[in-house]
């Protein structure tokens, strides 16, 4: 199957610092990337769709100066959370849109998240 | 995007086999049904997709009655590994179309 690399795994940092979180697909090309966040005992939340070469779009409520995207290349997707204060702590987490099995249809991968913590 | 309901939890027990409905009234002609299992602190993982009837692959079935209005996910004999959140979502999963997480079935599996 697809494979959607996600780094870092976890992070701690301090509050008014910034954390950039990486997002790679290894082995297809993924025109589309979306980040997801999740709290505890939560489902999870969409925050932005990212498309190569453009702007993301943002859902609403999220802060596209605070949650930066770039997607600068096919294979990676980055999300840069800027002056991180606690109430960002949250697992993130990436997905990438591809084709499966050439059936046509497409199905999302998922990164193993990361886990964000501001002290 | 069709809205789904599915139960908050379900237990079970070892070698038993489980089977998780979900709800989606008003799917849309060209929506899939996709499953999706998450372990805490991971990314959720693909079993399963499908459009209508049965879908069987190595790890689940899938069955879509002809109304396509409702679909259930079943695991056959759990294991404590099986021990995740399940969930159920349903889109046109085309390229550019995020796919909107419901509350998803927290599964319990005991010995």
């Amino acid at each position: 199957g697809a494979v959607v690399s996600q780094h870092p795994s976890w992070v701690i940092c301090k509050s008014g610092t910034s954390v950039k979180i990486e997002c790679r697909s290894l082995d297809f090309q993924a025109t589309t990337m979306f980040w997801y966040r999740q709290f505890p005992k939560q489902s999870l939340m969409l925050m932005a769709t990212s498309n190569e070469g453009s702007k993301a779009t943002y859902e609403q409520g999220v802060e596209k100066d605070k949650f930066l995207i770039n997607h600068a290349s096919l294979t990676l997707s980055t999300l840069t959370v800027t002056s991180a204060h606690p109430e960002d702590s949250s697992f993130y987490i990436c997905s990438a849109s591809g084709a499966w099995g050439g059936h046509g249809h497409e199905k999302l991968f998922f990164g193993s998240g990361t886990q964000l913590s501001v002290l | 995007l069709a809205k789904t309901t599915q139960p908050i939890s379900m237990d079970s027990y070892e070698g038993q086999e489980v089977n998780i409905t979900c709800s989606h009234n008003n799917i849309a002609t060209n929506d899939y049904i996709t499953w999706y299992q998450q372990f805490p602190s991971q990314g959720p993982r693909f079993i399963i997709q499908g459009y209508k009837t049965k879908v069987t692959n190595e790890v689940a079935s899938l069955f879509i009655p002809a109304d396509r209005k409702s679909s259930t996910l079943s695991l056959p004999r759990v294991s404590l590994s099986d021990t995740a959140v399940y969930y159920c979502l349903v889109g046109q999963n085309q390229a550019g179309t995020a796919l909107i997480f419901g509350k998803g079935t927290t599964l319990s599996v005991s010995s």
